[in-house]
């Protein structure tokens, strides 16, 4: 990815296990989003978190953002078979007054959870 | 809701044919973005247009062209497919200051 990882690359978990995906990067943001896809299918938004917070939550999420590390964590909680997805981090860093730009996603964390 | 729509959702071109790829933002979205995800990788930013003038332009072939129209909707144009040219593309909207939503994606196949 042109602007940072994700990992790990895959992870295999349990139903009602919590799964954590962490995400890297390497330019200043204005904000940082989480996406998740089915196999082949489109991107769904589940959370947006901005440059001037630390945590955020959303039902089972809960994401976290370290601007000096430059990196952030996906949490999700008491996992489903449902959740088997991969979820990828994207990025924007554009410089538009805070009005977001075009995104950079990271690899992706191929979640798969078994019943 | 209404949420972005993309045409078609699947498409087989032969290698050197051009192929047009549509996008309808959501009713009072100004802006639009193209990514393409290849097979097991994650998408990559295309071009953007902000009122109809594009605003920034990631990786995009000279092959490729795009344009969005007075209605807000965008065509990806692609001329002279090559096989690599087989991905998903995906179509998002925004408006200026806000969340992008994205289309179910069209898939290319290039034979």
């Amino acid at each position: 990815s042109q602007q940072g990882e994700e990992d790990p690359q895959a992870l295999s978990i349990q139903e009602g296990e919590n799964a954590t995906m962490n995400c890297s990067y390497k330019t200043s943001i204005n904000n940082l989003q989480w996406y998740r896809q089915n196999s082949g299918r489109g991107l769904v938004h589940l959370i947006l978190i901005r440059s001037n917070e630390r945590e955020k939550h959303s039902g089972r999420l809960r994401v976290t953002l370290d601007t000096s590390k430059k990196s952030s964590s996906l949490l999700i909680t008491a996992s489903r078979a449902a959740d088997t997805a991969s979820y990828f981090c994207a990025t924007d860093f554009s410089n538009y007054g805070g009005s977001q730009g075009n995104l950079i996603f990271g690899k992706g964390t191929k979640l798969s959870v078994k019943p | 809701a209404a949420g972005v729509i993309q045409s078609p959702r699947h498409l087989i071109k032969e290698k050197r044919e051009t192929a047009t790829l549509k996008c309808y933002p959501i009713p009072r979205h100004d802006t639009v973005y193209w990514y393409q995800q290849g097979p097991g990788q994650d998408p990559q930013f295309l071009i953007s247009f902000y009122e109809k003038m594009q605003s920034d332009k990631g990786s995009i072939p000279d092959r490729f062209s795009a344009q969005q129209f007075s209605d807000y909707h965008s065509e990806l144009n692609m001329s002279s497919l090559e096989l690599g040219d087989s991905a998903l593309y995906f179509c998002a909207s925004s408006r200026r200051a806000g969340e992008q939503y994205f289309g179910p994606g069209t898939r290319l196949t290039v034979t």
